[in-house]
């Protein structure tokens, strides 16, 4: 069965911090793994990996794929408060593109 | 271009009652899909909609659940007698085709709150 597991459940840091997100999963015939910040409803989208050991940016974010190891990391430097969301890991199963999401990792940034 | 559009943001009713949701996908998306997110879980896929067909409905309890796509566009999603556990917030998603997950978006969901 596919799976998408996540790591930590939550964190919380002081603005400046640096944060280290973890995604590992297990899915038949993998496509891709994708990134969503949800703040309040909208899952809205951040990077999607295809690809091992190359490295997607976007500003202070920044995210990576092992294939090998079947595990992803999305790096956020320098938090502000803005950054306080859930971010969900989800890969597309294998014969469909329903997405199997992880249970996200809550991050709260306080000042 | 406009998103994905739901209704209504939320919802309150009590055990037993029927209730429904509407969303209106972005124009052209051919995928529809509905999504289901209980408080500190991920979305879990309820049914996806290729045009006006179902492609995944494995995760629908049917007995209580169900969904339409009339005409290949917008979608309502019926829950008819509603229980405490299905207290969630339903997120609709729409893509262009069937792919890689890329191009997926999210409208902005409607909580329900089952008492």
């Amino acid at each position: 069965e596919d799976k998408v597991v996540q790591s930590p459940l939550s964190l919380v840091v002081h603005e400046g911090d640096t944060v280290t997100l973890n995604c590992s999963y297990e899915v038949t015939n993998f496509r891709s793994l994708l990134w969503y910040k949800q703040e309040k409803k909208a899952p809205t989208f951040l990077f999607m990996l295809t690809s091992s050991g190359i490295e997607k940016k976007s500003g202070r974010l920044s995210s990576i794929l092992d294939k090998k190891e079947l595990f992803s990391i999305l790096n956020i430097t320098a938090t502000q408060t803005g950054d306080s969301a859930v971010y969900l890991c989800a890969v597309p199963s294998y014969n469909t593109d329903k997405l199997i999401f992880g249970t996200g990792t809550r991050l709260q940034v306080f000042p | 271009e406009a998103g994905v559009a739901q209704s209504p943001r939320y919802k309150i009713i009590e055990k037993r009652q029927s209730v429904a949701f509407w969303c209106n996908p972005i124009s052209g998306h051919a995928t529809l899909y509905w999504y289901q997110q209980i408080l500190g879980q991920g979305p879990k896929l309820l049914i996806q909609f290729q045009n006006n067909g179902v492609v995944d409905d494995s995760q629908l309890p049917k007995d209580r659940f169900s969904a339409e796509r009339l005409k290949g566009v917008d979608s309502t999603l019926k829950i008819q007698p509603a229980k405490l556990e299905d207290s969630a917030v339903y997120l609709c998603a729409s893509s262009l085709d069937q792919g890689w997950g890329y191009g997926y978006t999210f409208g902005s969901g409607t909580r329900l709150t089952v008492v």
